[in-house]
């Protein structure tokens, strides 16, 4: 969803449950799709992709599903561990071209021990 | 290197002054990208280089940012008379081409304008 200043969405789970983060993009014209995981820190880190003529797209415990219809996207953690702790980004290729990505504004996963 | 290096990790600086923050991407990405990124806000898209060459430049603010990759791989952010604005965390980061989404960030020169 949404935040406002400097208050993310944010998510705590157990240790060994599953996650689901979401995301509602802008653009309409977007064909491509990124998740990506920051920690503190750090820069952003590829997590998995997903083009537009595909609704579901599975990794090493991720899988992002894309419902067009109504411009939502989600990632699924499976298993989460304390190590996926961190701030999880949608972008969306809202300029039409792989480079320029447009960011979400981020949701914190906390896991806890 | 390993990864995207940036220098300098931090920069305090004062209004009005001038800043380079230096970009070191994957050897072999023909790619690099600058975003910026302020606190508690996704990364903001500045400018693409393919090779040397400026591709687009769409995102930078306004003509105080300027950024060069005079041999295809090094890239420098330099921003004149320096705003409290432009306070922020400057990401580089690089990519094999435009074959996919798979940007590999490096860490990130956090600016502080006072």
């Amino acid at each position: 969803g949404e935040s406002v200043g400097l208050h993310l969405p944010t998510l705590s789970v157990q240790e060994g449950d599953n996650s689901i983060i979401n995301c509602a993009y802008s653009n309409s014209a977007s064909d491509y799709f990124i998740w990506y995981k920051q920690e503190s820190g750090k820069g952003p880190q590829f997590i998995i992709d997903i083009r537009s003529n595909m609704d579901k797209r599975q990794g090493q415990r991720v899988t992002v599903l894309l419902n067009k219809t109504v411009k939502h996207l989600s990632l699924q953690i499976a298993a989460t561990q304390p190590g996926d702790s961190a701030v999880y980004f949608c972008a969306e290729n809202s300029g039409g071209s792989n480079y320029k990505l447009t960011f979400g504004k981020g949701t914190l996963l906390t896991v806890n021990p | 290197g390993a990864g995207v290096s940036q220098t300098p990790s931090n920069k305090v600086t004062e209004k009005g002054k001038y800043v380079e923050l230096r970009c070191d991407p994957i050897s072999g990405h023909t790619a690099l990208y600058w975003y910026r990124q302020s606190l508690g806000q996704g990364p903001e898209f500045l400018i693409y280089f393919q090779g040397t060459g400026a591709a687009d430049d769409s995102g930078l603010p306004n003509d105080r940012f300027f950024a060069v990759r005079p041999e295809g791989s090094v890239s420098t952010l330099k921003i004149q008379r320096t705003e409290r604005g432009d306070s922020a965390v400057y990401l580089c980061a690089s990519s094999l081409g435009l074959g996919s989404g798979e940007l590999f960030f490096g860490e990130g020169s956090r600016l502080t304008v006072l």
